[in-house]
């Protein structure tokens, strides 16, 4: 089963840090995503990456930033932490060519506070 | 840009009874999704559909898509309580997911 692994259940941070959310995935997948669930909103598109070092950004882009240095890892980067950027984050992944689906982390519960 | 509508956002039916959750897309979509989201959970995979005229079953779960329309229909039959959850639909363009609103159903004895 391919596994797509986000390296934190929940984190809490101050308004003003620095946060990265990890996802690594094991099954040598182009695509890579990161999602943003609220209540009342349903699941926002922040960034994607479609190849290593590459990256497009998403619907709700603004705040954050993201790396793909690697093509199992893809990080997003919330550079100065803000509390409306509370939220539950998903990480998915999926290989090129149709009729393959999305495979999605666990997520992360941030709390900015 | 693609928008996806799911109705109904809420539902609570009884045991043993069928209903249909419909989503709309506002523009063509490459592949149609559905998943399934227990609380506090991630997303689990349940359907992709390909073509216009798919239908896919996985035991209580049938789903359908009519590309003309712009409609897929997640179909339940003989509700049991393990089906309470969130259902989500979703659309791609390209590459992007785009996800309809979500359905919360509630399955009671």
């Amino acid at each position: 089963d391919v596994k797509v692994t986000q390296s934190s259940r929940y984190l809490v941070k101050r308004t003003g840090e620095k946060v990265f959310l990890e996802c690594v995935q094991d099954m040598d997948h182009e695509n890579m995503f990161w999602y943003r669930q609220d209540p009342g909103l349903g699941l926002r598109l922040i960034y994607f990456s479609y190849d290593v070092k590459m990256k497009e950004k998403g619907d709700i882009p603004e705040g954050y930033s993201v790396s793909r240095e690697k093509k199992e890892r893809f990080s997003l980067i919330l550079e100065s932490a803000s509390t409306n950027q509370t939220s539950m984050y998903l990480c998915a992944s999926r290989p090129v060519g149709a009729g393959y689906g999305y495979t999605f982390g666990s997520g992360t519960r941030l709390t900015v506070v | 840009e693609l928008k996806v509508e799911q109705n109904p956002l809420f539902l609570s039916m009884q045991e043993g009874k069928n209903y249909t959750i419909y989503c709309n897309y506002s523009t063509t979509s490459d592949r149609l999704y559905w998943y399934r989201q227990d609380p506090g959970k991630s997303l689990e995979s349940l359907f992709v559909l390909l073509s216009n005229g798919a239908v896919k079953q996985e035991g209580r779960l049938m789903a359908s898509l009519d590309t003309k329309a712009r409609l897929s229909t997640l179909h339940i039959t003989a509700a049991v309580h393990d089906l309470s959850a969130t259902y989500f639909c979703a659309g791609t363009s390209g590459s992007r997911l785009t996800f309809g609103e979500g359905t919360q159903l509630t399955v009671n004895p």
